[in-house]
């Protein structure tokens, strides 16, 4: 079983949409977690972090559920510029590594 | 601005030769990691370090070095390219900062191995 695992995608949605990626993970002691972006070919940045009240940014909203061992980010009103990559990260315990999900693509159309 | 500058951009080298990745931070972070990303297995961890005279192998490492004589720079070595190792590297750094993990990232750098 993978560490993190998601589903690849594509997700194809108009604008405006609202569309909700989820991401499980294995270690169940795993510490912290975060969304990153990554736009075709650059380099992925920190959306951002994931904590257990769930916490919201604007049009983007993460949850944890740690009983499940799962996270997800739901993306409201989408504009053609949320296109992108969304990575899944989570902390295993006892390090500094964040393990990667490989990704899930997101294409907002008009 | 605090920065994470990676070079070249784009590297294009033959089998058998030996590669430098430069990485350089001004974030003055502790921790610096280098990964490949290939279509399909997303991010793989190659090395890291967590200061200065401190390297540490990941998933991938097999083929490659890295050595940490200063807080800012992380170099990657290949020490004889194969074309297995084709691939987009990115290099990253990270403190405890607000009390997580969060890792900044480089531009990447694009290398294929003819």
């Amino acid at each position: 079983r993978k560490e993190v695992e998601q589903d690849p995608g594509p997700f194809n949605v108009p604008e405006g949409a609202t569309v909700a990626f989820n991401c499980t993970y294995s270690n169940s002691a795993s510490q912290s977690f975060f969304w990153y972006r990554q736009d075709c070919r650059k380099e992925p940045k920190l959306l951002m972090s994931v904590y257990s009240s769930g916490n919201e940014d604007g049009r983007f909203t993460a949850q944890l559920n740690r009983a499940s061992q799962y996270i997800s980010l739901l993306i409201r009103d989408s504009k053609l510029s949320d296109s992108a990559t969304y990575l899944c990260v989570v902390n295993p315990p006892n390090t500094d590594k964040l393990i990667f999900g490989t990704g899930t693509r997101l294409q907002v159309f008009p | 601005d605090a920065e994470i500058t990676q070079s070249p951009r784009h590297k294009i080298t033959e089998t058998g030769r030996q590669v430098t990745l430069a990485c350089h931070q001004t974030w003055n972070h502790n921790n610096m990691f280098w990964y490949r990303q290939d279509l399909g297995h997303g991010l793989r961890l190659i090395h890291y370090s967590y200061g200065v005279q401190d390297t540490n192998k990941g998933e991938v490492s097999d083929g490659y070095s890295v050595s940490r004589s200063n807080t800012e720079d992380l170099p990657l070595t290949l020490e004889s390219a194969a074309s297995s190792q084709t691939s987009v590297y990115f290099c990253a750094s990270s403190g405890r900062e607000r009390g997580t993990d969060t890792q900044y990232f480089g531009p990447g750098t694009r290398l294929t191995v003819l």
